[in-house]
């Protein structure tokens, strides 16, 4: 079975602009929820989606949104940059909403300038 | 704030030894516990949990243990071997309608000399 995909891997951006990430859940998975990893801050829980409905929501400002279609893919966009945004950005899958056991996938690493 | 913390960012043991990392916790509400493993250019693999109303579970070479008393766990590696060598979160979570919600620690990089 293929394990979570995040694409791109890398990505650079400028102060400003807007930026969408994707993530392919594991076959069959309907959960994907998106966390991000900075120095400072660590690993922070950002939102769930499942069956393409947000579920949780962590403590991010509303330039963070994300959606999540019906092959249960999901994309995550972040509009006005800040240089803070610069993190590694992970989406893990799980089978049932909310769960503790979830898959995660590589990562897409944003830098802002 | 930070209610999850691991106060050893690095960690360094001989193969065949014991690796204890910890973990402390401040917020009460706080029901399950996790640990993860990352390698380098990889996401956070699922190691072993516990629930609150355990205080140890086993599985295999991993431990992990939970002194809600003391708001504190630890996992333990026994034996080490050097493809341990990884950085180890610990999670936290504190709602069953919410489990994915996670709260991590820094992590603790753990290296495991041959």
């Amino acid at each position: 079975k293929a394990g979570v995909t995040q694409t791109p891997r890398y990505l650079i951006k400028t102060r400003g602009q807007q930026v969408t990430l994707s993530c392919s859940p594991i076959s069959g998975h309907r959960s994907v929820s998106w966390y991000q990893q900075t120095p400072g801050q660590g690993l922070q829980f950002l939102f769930e989606y499942f069956s393409e409905t947000q579920r949780n929501k962590g403590n991010f400002p509303g330039r963070f949104s994300g959606r999540q279609f019906s092959n249960s893919r999901s994309e995550m966009n972040v509009s006005t940059l800040e240089l803070g945004d610069s993190a590694l950005y992970l989406c893990a899958s799980s089978f049932q909403a909310s769960s503790y056991e979830q898959y995660f996938g590589p990562g897409t690493r944003l830098t802002v300038t | 704030d930070q209610q999850v913390k691991q106060n050893s960012p690095s960690l360094s043991v001989q193969e065949g030894r014991i690796s204890i990392l910890n973990c402390d916790y401040t917020n009460s509400m706080f029901d399950y516990f996790l640990w993860y493993k990352k390698y380098p250019a990889e996401g956070p693999t699922f190691l072993i949990s516990i629930s609150s109303i355990k205080d140890k579970n086993e599985d295999g070479r991993f431990t992990v243990f939970l002194n809600k008393s003391a708001k504190h766990l630890s996992l333990h590696i026994v034996p080490s071997q050097p493809g341990d060598s990884a950085v180890y979160f610990c999670a936290a979570s504190g709602r069953a309608d919410a489990g994915n919600m996670l709260t991590f620690g820094g992590g603790t990089r753990l290296m495991v000399k041959p």
